[in-house]
């Protein structure tokens, strides 16, 4: 059980284009799901938190017009890197967290490369 | 605000030998901590976690960590490393539903 998944696992992308990373809870509704990203050899840095229904809360010094995220559902989220740039190329992974938990379930990640 | 320090951001052992992962916390309330491995590219698996009660907790793969409050320490051992084990790993600890803080990580390098 526990089950989260991302969807693409890895993705390619121009400068200049939008991307949209999929996290999904496959046996569980997720109330809440966090979206991290990783640098490489660096650790887990929370970008943002969300609540299905409700916007998201950004952490300080993450854009929100450039890092669209929308929890429409209790399975889903999506995060909408808009306008990537090489800079944005990174590890990103999402976690889902059932109602009244402590516990964040993790997805395989989504590896982004923006040339 | 929560944080932790993982002491160590390379640990290199033989295979058979002990592994101890150090890992110190900083809370404000009661945490709960937890323990992630993480293989190249893929997320994060949950090794152990501590809530409350019996503070020597058991994991997968023959982990286990050490709640300890006086020392606001949280360390990961396994008796004998197997080549297996290398991997990246990671110490967190939360305070709320809702925030999750990591450590920095620790390589963990297993020598034949």
């Amino acid at each position: 059980g526990a089950v989260v998944s991302q969807h693409p696992s890895r993705v390619i992308c121009k400068s200049g284009t939008s991307v949209k990373i999929e996290c999904r809870s496959l046996d569980f509704q997720a109330t809440t799901m966090f979206w991290y990203r990783q640098f490489p050899k660096q650790s887990l840095m929370l970008m943002a938190t969300s609540n299905e229904g409700s916007k998201a809360t950004y952490e300080q010094g993450v854009e929100k017009d450039k890092f669209l995220i929308n929890h429409a559902s209790l399975t889903l989220s999506t995060l909408t890197v808009t306008s990537a740039h090489p800079e944005d190329s990174s590890f990103y992974i999402c976690s889902a967290q059932a109602s009244a938990s402590y516990e964040q379930y993790f997805g395989p990640g989504t590896r982004l490369t923006v040339t | 605000a929560q944080s932790v320090t993982q002491l160590g951001s390379h640990v290199s052992v033989s295979e058979g030998a002990l592994v101890l992962l150090r890992c110190n916390y900083s809370s404000s309330v009661p945490p709960y901590l937890f323990w992630y491995v993480q293989y190249p590219n893929q997320g994060l698996q949950l090794l152990l976690k501590y809530t409350t009660g019996a503070t020597l907790v058991k994991g997968i793969n023959g982990f286990e960590a050490e709640f300890k409050k006086s020392e606001t320490s949280f360390h990961l051992t396994k008796p004998s490393a197997h080549m297996s084990d290398a991997a990246e790993y990671f110490c967190a600890v939360s305070e709320s539903n809702n925030d999750m803080r990591f450590g920095a990580g620790t390589r963990l390098t297993v020598k034949p």
